[in-house]
């Protein structure tokens, strides 16, 4: 099966631009999910997609982050406007619903340097 | 609250040794499921094995073998005889039964095995 789908592989802006990053999650996923890992620590979880639906946002900077997932399948989120800090590596994650804590299937992510 | 600590950042050794990775985990929850992933420097997460919290049983695969312990909140993970291709940064993460089942990742240890 063809896995999770993430572009652009990377990504250099400048402080205060705008970025989306894109993601295609693996067919029959009906959760997504949006990670950003800085370096030299683990992945922590910005939001949470069940279908098209928000199950978890809390750790979401909404004054800057943003995300949707139109019709339940392929996602974005997008960073505007982006700041040094927000430098990491976004990883798209999905899994299948229905299967208790089953485990996620993770892509490449995108590599944002904001400079 | 949930936490995931791996106390060892970088682990270098060198081909053939055994290697222990270590992980102490801290929740509230009678009902949990931890899991391990290896990021090789491609940058995709890859998932290595899950456990819930009513098995304590250990588990061999090959030369990968986990040892889940409730008493010390701990779930070790053991590569016997590694090789060079065990290069990479493996995590620890911890997920509760239902909510959003999102993963709590620890720091992760980065692990090189020399030839």
């Amino acid at each position: 099966e063809a896995g999770v789908a993430q572009s652009p592989r990377y990504k250099i802006i400048e402080k205060r631009q705008s970025v989306a990053f894109w993601c295609n999650p693996i067919s029959g996923h009906a959760t997504l999910y949006w990670y950003q890992q800085i370096l030299g620590q683990g992945p922590k979880l910005l939001i949470q997609f069940q279908n098209n639906g928000v199950v978890d946002d809390s750790q979401l900077p909404k004054d800057r982050f943003s995300a949707e997932r139109l019709k339940g399948v392929d996602s974005t989120l997008k960073i505007q406007p982006a700041k040094l800090e927000d430098s990491a590596v976004y990883l798209c994650a999905s899994s299948l619903r229905g299967r208790e804590n089953s485990p996620l299937h993770f892509g490449n992510g995108t590599r944002l340097t904001v400079t | 609250a949930q936490k995931v600590t791996q106390a060892q950042t970088e682990i270098s050794v060198v081909e053939k040794e055994d290697v222990t990775l270590d992980c102490v985990y801290e929740t509230r929850d009678t009902t949990y499921y931890l899991f391990w992933y290896k990021q090789p420097p491609s940058g995709e997460l890859v998932f290595l094995i899950r456990r819930n919290s009513f098995d304590e049983q250990n588990e061999i695969s090959g030369r990968y073998s986990w040892n889940f312990q409730k008493s010390t909140s701990s779930f070790n993970f053991t590569i016997t005889a590694s090789q060079v291709v065990d290069s990479a940064v493996y995590f620890c993460a911890l997920s509760e039964k239902g909510g959003s089942e999102k993963l709590v990742f620890g720091k992760g240890t980065k692990l090189t095995v020399n030839p």
